[in-house]
């Protein structure tokens, strides 16, 4: 089946650094991808919808300057977490769909990232 | 918009006992329904999904789900589960307009199963 890459698995960083997330679709072409979050035994919550070549669009409450998104091409797309805190801590996962199958194929994940904020 | 309410926080059962993780969801539009598995600092695995068509649906791994439109469920079962089924459980909904095509979860459901 199709797979999404995601990268790093596990980071910690220091309060006030940045922090790059990769998200790759590897055998398909996915336009639209989705960046979600998931906090200790809870949900995943989404954040963000990356389109390639555009603006990402952004649930309420997530902030754009924080969560920066960029879907460069129709296989990756990164989320990067700015001046990080520890309340960032948590799961961050991607999802993608393939382009070409239409609005009701499945979305595939990514392995997910622990980010640690120390 | 689209919610899903997953009833039971923690199921424990005993291997090889059957299981049944409940599934109730609300939209305003027509939806496709999914359920997926998530295993420790794992991203999530499809199991299965309704699209259309029969309302019975298999996936992976010996599980099976029902679509219930009147009572808009989804449930999903096993008869007979093993301890390498110990997970956590999604159940997702995604609207059938081109307008919104993330996923919306449910809290999710620990499965524990018991030797």
């Amino acid at each position: 089946g199709a797979v999404v890459s995601q990268h790093p698995s596990r980071v910690i960083c220091k309060s006030g650094t940045s922090v790059k997330i990769e998200c790759r679709s590897l055998d398909f072409q996915a336009t639209t991808m989705f960046w979600y979050r998931q906090f200790p035994k809870q949900s995943l919550m989404l954040m963000a919808t990356s389109n390639e070549g555009s603006k990402a669009t952004y649930e309420q409450g997530v902030e754009k300057d924080k969560f920066l998104i960029n879907h460069a091409s129709l296989t990756l797309s990164t989320l990067t977490v700015t001046s990080a805190h520890p309340e960032d801590s948590s799961f961050y996962i991607c999802s993608a769909r393939d382009s070409l199958g239409g609005k009701h194929t499945e979305a595939f994940f990514g392995q997910g990232t622990r980010l640690t904020v120390v | 918009a689209q919610s899903v309410t997953q009833l039971d926080s923690q199921v424990p059962v005993f291997e090889e006992a059957p299981v049944e993780l409940r599934c109730n969801y609300s939209s305003s539009v027509s939806v496709y329904l999914f359920w997926y598995v998530q295993y420790p600092n794992q991203g999530l695995q499809l199991l299965l999904k309704y699209l259309s068509g029969s309302t019975l649906v298999k996936g992976i791994n010996g599980f099976e789900a029902e679509f219930n439109k009147s009572q808009t469920s989804f449930h999903l079962r096993k008869p007979s589960v093993h301890i390498s089924d110990t997970a956590e459980y999604f159940c997702a909904v995604s609207g059938r307009d081109t307008g919104r095509r993330a996923l919306t979860f449910g809290s999710g459901t620990r499965l524990q199963v018991q030797p």
